[in-house]
């Protein structure tokens, strides 16, 4: 059964970067999609990034240009980096695994397994 | 992107009655090749992240209780809970995954009346 323990900074500034780090314990790091999954204080998700084991990245397209997202295989971790954040950014930031259904896969179908949730407040 | 449309915002139901939830896709989920639906749904209690319940429209996970159940074809689905208990009270999600970027709806939250 695996579990995802996320951690990282719950205050940002405004136009500094959000940092979060997620381990994955009791499973195989190997063909599953690493995601970041985020939820606004009026409860919407929003899918952010995710990363193969391979180490290939997608990006959610409008928020690209900030977020950067890495594999360290060796700790079986995945982390997020969002720069430059601003209020908008404020809200529960889920870890999560995302699973390919088909054969030939390039990202994500669905989440089956979440991590606990990181409240992040970007506020001076 | 499919925007994923989910009526009413929120239900309160007896116990023992039947909640049903609705979800609209901006455009079909329905891949023809394989005539599967590519939608999910998710249970997120309060203070807890979502859990998947339902994939492929109706399909449900290991462990989630008989009396969930999802249906719908295209652009119209719907997640019913036969006989309402009270671990039950949560807001539920629905997600395709039919299109990149996957897209979930706003969500509904299901209460005890």
């Amino acid at each position: 059964q695996v579990h995802l323990q996320q951690w990282g900074a719950g205050l940002v500034r405004p136009s500094e970067t959000l940092s979060l780090t997620c381990s994955v314990n009791g499973g195989s790091f190997i063909g599953y999609y690493w995601t970041w999954i985020r939820q606004s204080p009026r409860g919407g998700l929003e899918l952010v990034g995710e990363i193969s084991h391979t180490g290939s990245t997608r990006y959610s397209p409008s928020l690209k240009s900030r977020v950067t997202i890495s594999i360290d295989r060796s700790q079986n971790q995945f982390s997020l980096k969002l720069s430059s954040v601003t209020a908008a950014d404020t809200g529960l930031y889920y870890c999560a695994r995302g699973y390919c259904s088909g054969t030939n896969c390039y990202r994500s179908d669905w989440f089956d397994s979440w991590g606990q949730g990181t409240l992040v407040n970007v506020s001076s | 992107d499919i925007v994923m449309t989910q009526f009413p915002d929120s239900l309160a139901v007896s116990l023992g009655e039947r909640a049903t939830i609705n979800c609209k896709s901006s455009q079909s989920v329905l891949y023809t090749s394989n005539y599967k639906n590519y939608l999910a749904w998710y249970q997120q209690k309060p203070g807890q992240p979502p859990k998947l319940i339902i994939t492929w429209a109706s399909t449900r996970e290991s462990g989630v209780p008989e009396r969930f159940s999802g249906s719908g074809s295209r652009t119209d689905f719907t997640l019913s809970i036969s006989s309402l208990q009270a671990e039950d009270v949560a807001v539920y999600y629905c997600q395709q995954y039919y299109n990149d970027p996957v897209t979930f709806g706003g969500g509904t939250k299901v209460e005890i009346k």
